[in-house]
């Protein structure tokens, strides 16, 4: 089955420790993409990478980092710089950059800080 | 700023009713629209696109685009409660830009 995973599901954070979370797709999409969404508010783009070894900052990079060295994954860490890390991260995927090109998404991974 | 904007409701419709959901975008050059249906601790996943003026029906789902009037709607024909959830509305300005999404709509199907 083509699609995109994402984990873990649920993930317990320490204040002052990073956390990485993973995102792993298998429909030879070229761009990625990671969004924050917080409770009742819409997504808000952490940040999107158009292709492999290649990536930018979306809306609120501030406190994040992500890496693109392989096509099918594009992992984003949460660092102790991010001061509000509590949301559910979405990362998502289209085949080509721009375009006509339909986001689809993974399942999620919800991050708590303890 | 390029925005999407949707009324947050709640939208109230009877089982069986009609419910139609609305959406606007600030671009005029945008290209394509997609509405997402997001289940409470859910992704969101894909109901429709359009990428042309005028209806696109999709057995009980039907979008709608208008472009002269910068509008989007997405209407849900028969509705049933397993249609309860939130709907985004999210745009592709450019050819060459990203998706930009708006808050959503919970829409509210009464048994």
């Amino acid at each position: 089955d083509g699609g995109i995973t994402q984990s873990p599901k649920y993930l317990f954070r320490k204040e002052g420790q990073n956390v990485t979370l993973s995102c792993e797709q298998n429909l030879n999409h070229d761009a990625m993409y990671w969004y924050r969404q917080d409770p009742g508010q819409g997504l808000r783009l952490i940040y999107y990478s158009q292709i492999v070894n290649d990536f930018q900052k979306g809306d609120i990079a501030e406190g994040y980092s992500v890496s693109r060295e392989k096509k099918e994954s594009f992992p984003l860490t949460v660092t102790s710089a991010q001061k509000n890390p509590t949301a559910f991260y979405l990362c998502a995927s289209t085949a080509v950059w721009g375009g006509r090109g339909t986001q689809y998404f993974g399942p999620g991974t919800r991050l708590t800080v303890l | 700023q390029k925005e999407v904007e949707q009324n947050s409701g709640p939208l109230s419709v009877p089982e069986g009713a009609i419910a139609s959901l609305n959406c606007t975008y600030s671009d005029r050059g945008s290209q394509s629209f997609f509405w997402y249906r997001q289940y409470s601790g859910k992704s969101p996943e894909l109901i429709m696109s359009i990428y042309s003026n005028g209806d696109k029906e999709d057995g009980r789902f039907t979008a709608q685009l208008n472009k002269a009037s910068q509008y989007v709607s997405l209407l849900i024909r028969d509705s049933q409660p397993s249609d309860s959830a939130t709907y985004l509305c999210a745009v592709n300005p450019q050819v060459d830009d990203k998706i930009i999404f708006g808050k959503g709509t919970r829409l509210h199907i009464l048994p």
